[in-house]
Parts: C-alpha cells; structure tokens; sequence
C-alpha cells in the first residue's frame, strides 16, 4: 500500500538556520498539506497546497515558512529562521481530493530548535 | 473559524469496557469528520469518518455518531482492548482545504 514518505525523520538546528522538510506524497494525490505537533499537543493544520500554490494557510504559517513543490514527487516545508518555538513534529499529509477525501499522514519529522 | 472542542483529556477503562469520545464544532458549514489514533511517536492514521449527510457509522468495534443540530459527533470504542491505548483526535473540515483537530484524548485500557 502506497505511503507518504518524509525526510530526515529528525532533525537539529541552531535558532536562526534555515531547515527544509521534505516529503513525497502518495503519487496519485492532488492535494498536500503540512501540519505541527508540538510535543503532548493537538496536530495543528499549517497550509494546503494544490495546482502548485498555497490554498489555504493558518496564522501559524507567517512569512518566516513557505512550500514548494520543486519537482513531480517532492513537497518541501522551508522555515527560513528557526524559532526556538519552531521545535515539533512535523507532518506532511496528501489526499486525492479535498471534499470528504481521507488525508493520508507521514511519519513525520521531529525537529528541535537549539 | 473553526474550532474544535474534545472532551475527555483522558480516559481509563477496564478491558472489555466501553470508551465514549465527544467533540464540539462551530463552523455549521463543516461536514466532513474523520477520527484519528495516534500511538507514542507515531503518525496519525485514520481510523473511521463520518460525512454530515450520515447521522452514524460503524466499522467493527468503532462507531461514530453525528448531530448536525447540536454540532456534536462522538466516537465509540466498544469490547476495549490494551492495544486500543493511544491518543484519540477527532477533526472537522469545511469542505475546504482545512482540517481542525480536537486537542486529544489519551485512552488507557487496563488489561
């Protein structure tokens, strides 16, 4: 059964670096999403991303964040200036459609600020 | 927006015993309504959903219920397991792109 996929599964950063998150979603999915855990915490929706640009995007998702898509299987978190607040969970998710359609979760990737 | 209250924090029950979950929403446009298991270190995995054209569902020992009036759906665990133990999210979506979840129920079944 196809999976979305996510690398690295963690990753450490001093406060200030910039960190990419990378994802691969399930192929025949149009619709991708990264949401945030912070330990012991509810999963929080950052943005959607469909036809190749941001459909929907939370208030945590500021301009320190953006997606992007470099190529036909890749899905990329970038935070430009880490946060120590930025340490979490990070999960990417992909669905077929968005009405009704099951979202499917990586394994995620932990990151912690230092 | 939406927001998405879920009540218990956390539940101990006895193996064999029932588990209710409940979950509020605001946003009368949702109606899309999945629940989601998440065991330690984990990723969330889907366990059953619930469309707002449907006032129940069941899937084998899971069930969900729906009110649309009352913006209320609740999960059900019946014949618990110690394997049933993990945290509990219930979500809403408006048909849009984005997903709320509930902050979590940790369920503890005691063998």
């Amino acid at each position: 059964e196809p999976e979305v996929t996510q690398t690295p599964s963690h990753q450490v950063t001093q406060m200030g670096q910039e960190v990419i998150l990378r994802c691969v979603p399930i192929s025949n999915h149009l619709y991708f999403y990264w949401y945030r855990q912070i330990l012991g915490q509810k999963v929080e929706f950052l943005v959607s991303f469909y036809n190749n640009e941001i459909s929907e995007k939370s208030e945590i998702f500021d301009d320190q964040f953006s997606v992007e898509r470099p190529d036909g299987s890749n899905f990329t978190l970038k935070i430009r200036s880490t946060k120590l607040e930025d340490s979490a969970m990070y999960f990417c998710a992909s669905s077929r459609g968005v009405t009704g359609e099951t979202q499917y979760f990586g394994p995620g990737t932990r990151l912690l600020v230092l | 927006g939406e927001n998405v209250e879920q009540h218990p924090s956390t539940l101990s029950v006895q193996e064999g015993d029932s588990a209710v979950i409940k979950c509020t929403y605001s946003d009368s446009a949702s109606n899309y309504f999945p629940w989601y298991k998440q065991e330690l270190g984990k990723r969330p995995q889907l366990i059953i959903d619930i469309r707002s054209n449907v006032g129940e569902k069941k899937d084998q020992r899971i069930a969900v219920t729906l009110n649309k009036t009352a913006k209320h759906f609740s999960l059900h665990i019946t014949e618990t397991q110690p394997e049933d133990s993990a945290v509990y999210f219930c979500a809403a979506n408006t048909g849009g792109f984005k997903t709320i979840f509930g902050a979590g129920t940790r369920l503890f079944v005691k063998a």
